[in-house]
């Protein structure tokens, strides 16, 4: 079985640029997750989709960050503009809806704003 | 926040039994105990998860008290591709469908 697919592994921006990063989940998983994770710390949730709605995005700088789940499969997050603090791993993961806990993550992207 | 605290590290020689602890007093009754780890450079992995009974599957064994106020991650066998940092977080079904809140878990090393 095929895991979650993210791309790409690694990017590097000026800040005040923008990013865009890709998710596949896997085939079935109705809900998908995007993470992020500072260096030194546990992942932080930004935004649960469940099929192509927003379930919950209260941890999302929407000033800057925004996302969508088209079809309710793939998806995107995009950082416009970049901040230095932005550097992070941004991790997607999904899961199916009746094992709500048991999410399964993709490798990450990494992100670094100069 | 996270309503978990574990140990920032802990040691563990090769082949021995790795013991993990985990303080969830604040949990809920409807909350299950979910742990994860993350190796380096690697998305969180699922290890195992338990609400009262004590669990075990091939990775590891959960041991939850009575009380359910604190947990154990047990690793019967620790190799050296089992450093990595353990997450242990309370999820609730009711609630919040699956929303993981990670702390900064304990990070394993496991030693020649």
């Amino acid at each position: 079985e095929a895991g979650v697919a993210q791309s790409p592994r690694y990017k590097i921006i000026e800040k005040r640029q923008s990013v865009a990063f890709w998710c596949n989940p896997i085939s079935g998983h109705a809900t998908l997750y995007w993470y992020q994770q500072i260096l030194g710390q546990g992942p932080k949730l930004l935004i649960q989709f469940q099929n192509n709605g927003v379930v919950d995005d209260s941890q999302l700088p929407k000033d800057r960050f925004s996302a969508e789940r088209l079809k309710g499969v793939d998806s995107t997050l995009k950082i416009q503009p970049a901040k230095l603090e932005d550097s992070a791993v941004y991790l997607c993961a999904s899961s199916l809806d009746h094992f709500p806990g048991e999410l399964f993550f993709g490798e990450g992207s990494r992100l670094t704003v100069l | 926040d996270a309503k978990t605290t574990q140990p920032p590290s802990m040691d563990c020689a090769e082949g021995r039994a790795a013991n993990l602890p985990c303080n969830h007093s604040t949990i809920s009754g409807n909350e299950y105990v979910y742990w994860y780890r993350q190796i380096h450079s690697q998305g969180p992995q699922y290890i195992i998860h338990g609400l009262k009974n004590n669990e075990t599957n091939e990775m590891a064994s959960l041991i939850i008290t009575e009380d359910r106020k604190s947990s154990t991650l047990i690793l019967p066998h620790a190799t050296l591709r089992d450093t990595a940092v353990y997450y242990c977080i309370g999820v609730d079904y009711g609630g919040s469908q699956g929303n993981l809140i990670f702390g900064k878990g304990t990070k394993l090393s496991v030693k020649p």
